[in-house]
């Protein structure tokens, strides 16, 4: 049974840089045919996929969090990772990881989430 | 960006009825579509994907329909622990975006 559980601080001071970590255990994250994703939901609000990541060559993003986004992963860890710089309230969200296929991406696997609140 | 407009946006049902919850897209993304339910306090789930085909460990009583634009969520006899919201996701085009979720209550 894949397992994914996040780490990472609970509170970032706006401007500064968000990063958290998805540990994945019951399957290799290395080449397991499945890409590794970030998915978040703000207080109140539905959710917002991040990004995805299927190794160090194959990566997704988010247009509008592009410019901000970086996902990496670290297989000899079965890790990966998330930073998203230059924080504001609008990023004080649930941040889940999540494993989907590379077929119609369907997120089968999920992390209990994580909330990462932006103080002033 | 896709949109994917859900409605209704909050349903209110009882056990043993019959729902339905639909997804339209903002253009045709064949059937690439997914379905989740979220509790309070815990990851979504996912029941449906490809549109129609159930996640596995998923109950015989959810079932999911549609192709083009028009997507449909249904629960043939809703369970109390059924009560939650559900989400439509799209997974056609980068950003893969989810409608905004329909609360089912009782």
């Amino acid at each position: 049974q894949v397992q994914l559980q996040e780490s990472g601080p609970g509170l970032v001071k706006s401007s500064e840089t968000l990063s958290l970590t998805c540990t994945v255990s019951g399957g290799s994250i290395n080449n397991s045919g499945y890409f590794w994703g970030w998915i978040r939901q703000s207080p109140g609000k539905g959710l917002e996929w991040i990004a995805s990541i299927y190794n160090s060559e194959t990566i997704y993003y988010n247009p509008s969090l592009k410019s901000r986004v970086t996902t990496s992963i670290d297989t000899s860890k079965n890790q990966f990772s998330l930073r998203l710089s230059s924080v504001t309230a609008a990023d004080t969200a649930v941040y889940f990881c999540a494993r989907h296929s590379s077929g119609y991406a369907a997120l089968d696997y999920w992390g209990q989430g994580t909330l990462v609140s932006v103080s002033s | 960006d896709m949109q994917m407009t859900q409605s209704p946006s909050s349903l209110s049902a009882s056990v043993g009825d019959r729902v339905s919850i639909t997804c339209r897209s903002s253009q045709s993304i064949s059937t690439y579509v997914n379905w989740y339910q979220e509790k309070p306090g815990k990851a979504p789930k996912l029941l449906i994907y490809a549109a129609s085909s159930l996640q596995r460990g998923v109950p015989s009583r959810f079932s999911g329909r549609g192709s083009g634009t028009d997507f449909t969520l249904t629960i043939s006899s809703l369970q109390p622990e059924d009560f939650a919201t559900y989400y439509c996701h799209q997974t056609y085009s980068i950003p893969y975006t989810f409608g905004q979720g329909t609360k089912l209550e009782v």
